[in-house]
């Protein structure tokens, strides 16, 4: 199993919601990440999971909370989110050599927010 | 510092003719090189990685790129160009040791039947 999977494919939300973004794979990777996507922009780094521990916040608005309950699962929960989140949200894994291996990425969730 | 420049923001080429993705980089250290592909509302995936072993770097789906220290360049080709191969692509650095990694603003094939 090569894959990583991302759910739900698409979410649109009010800012008053609160939602989660999961993510699950089998890999037996080590390092899992969380990533934002704008419309033609590369992806941003968000958030860095090692060992199932936080190791990179790039700064991220506190409405956005990781977490990694288990070394094959990462969520993103949400909350009180503004219409200039709405982006795509990769998910993707890795060994945990860190960043110079290769990422495996999900297909995303596709996020409005109202 | 690290970072890349893809020098062309889209590339269009007709179906069974060259492909040619330029990149170029900056970095202090020896460079960790990807190129990733991503379609329309999918996920990135690796094409090919340079780990400082071979300049030539083959990847998957006949794409290829050659690491050049001198012109500090990781260009992308493809002899012949596919209608499969229309999306995005992104030219990525990191350093040994890097805490991220340092997208390009991504180049968008278009390839014309």
């Amino acid at each position: 199993d090569t894959e990583v999977t991302q759910t739900p494919k698409h979410l649109v939300m009010g800012m008053t919601n609160k939602k989660s973004l999961k993510c699950e794979q089998h890999m037996g990777h080590r390092a899992m990440y969380w990533y934002k996507q704008k419309a033609k922009k590369p992806p941003e780094l968000m958030f860095v999971y090692s060992y199932e521990k936080l190791s990179i916040n790039e700064s991220v608005p506190s409405r956005f909370s990781p977490e990694c309950p288990n070394s094959s699962l990462l969520n993103l929960h949400l909350h009180a989110l503004q219409p200039e989140d709405s982006a795509l949200y990769l998910c993707a894994s890795s060994l945990p050599q860190g960043l110079n291996e290769k990422l495996f990425f999900g297909s995303g969730t596709q996020l409005s927010v109202l | 510092a690290q970072s890349v420049t893809q020098l062309d923001s889209h590339v269009s080429v007709s179906e069974g003719t060259p492909v040619l993705l330029r990149c170029n980089y900056s970095s202090s250290y020896s460079p960790s090189l990807f190129w990733y592909v991503q379609h329309p509302n999918k996920g990135l995936q690796l094409l090919l990685k340079y780990t400082s072993a071979a300049t030539l770097v083959k990847g998957i789906n006949g794409f290829e790129a050659e690491f050049k220290k001198s012109e500090t360049s990781f260009h992308l080709t493809k002899p012949s160009a596919h209608m499969s191969d229309a999306a995005e692509y992104f030219c990525v650095v990191s350093d040994p040791g890097a805490n991220n990694l340092f997208f390009g603003t991504g180049t968008r094939l278009t390839v014309i039947p």
